[in-house]
């Protein structure tokens, strides 16, 4: 257990929706990095956020958007879903923000779009 | 953007054989981490690495920080039933700021030999 939590596990919907997805960070953590993982393009990192503010972006698309919160998680807003976005997003976190840190991945979440 | 290339992309093991993998890059970078997935589940952290020329061990599994810094090597010995699963790569441009996050390797595939 990596000390990173994710809700929800699964999540199943349509085109054109709109999903949250939640991440609690390890106890002390100050960033939270959200990844995308499908079977095409591997890990792909989204977005950063340190101590409630956003410190790097990837390849995010404009349809996405995330925001950490005082008590340190963070949501990822997916809106107008697309097939392609079916896949699976996890949340990692780390203690620093400046030096090397490792990167700690919770459970994930699977997302279906249909 | 930046390509870790690793290698192979599979490959099928006995037990009690030694495994060896690579991640090579055109870039450099300040670390490297290796990383493990099971299906359904997060990457999790097997070894870090902050030097070139680093060797750092865990357990059955060391890695190595290429002395060029473009490149990275895990083996694994006397592998188990249990070593089956993905191994990521993860290489890391720079300390925190906007090229603090991880850029990841395809990965390799473990299985068990038929």
């Amino acid at each position: 257990d990596s000390g990173v939590t994710q809700t929800p596990k699964h999540l199943i919907t349509a085109t054109g929706q709109r999903v949250t997805l939640r991440c609690s960070p390890r106890s002390g953590d100050l960033s939270v990095y959200w990844y995308q993982q499908s079977l095409d393009q591997g890990l792909q990192f989204l977005i950063q956020y340190y101590n409630g503010e956003e410190r790097a972006k990837g390849n995010i698309l404009e349809r996405f958007s995330a925001q950490q919160f005082p008590d340190l998680h963070s949501e990822l807003n997916l809106s107008s879903l697309e097939l392609g976005d079916s896949a699976l997003y996890f949340c990692a976190s780390s203690v620093a923000l400046q030096g090397a840190s490792e990167q700690f991945f919770g459970p994930g979440t699977r997302l279906t779009v249909l | 953007g930046q390509q870790l290339n690793q290698n192979p992309q599979s490959m099928f093991i006995q037990e009690g054989e030694d495994v060896s993998m690579n991640c090579t890059s055109s870039s450099i970078f300040n670390t490297w981490l290796w990383y493990k997935q099971d299906p359904g589940e997060g990457p999790v952290l097997l070894i870090a690495l902050y030097k070139a020329g680093e060797l750092t061990s865990n357990g059955r599994l060391t890695a190595q920080f290429g002395i060029t810094r473009k490149d990275s090597f895990l083996n694994i010995s006397a592998s188990i039933p249990s070593d089956v699963g993905i191994y990521f790569c993860a290489g890391q441009l720079r300390y925190g700021g906007s090229q603090g996050n991880l850029i990841f390797g395809k990965g390799t595939k473990l299985s068990v030999k038929p």
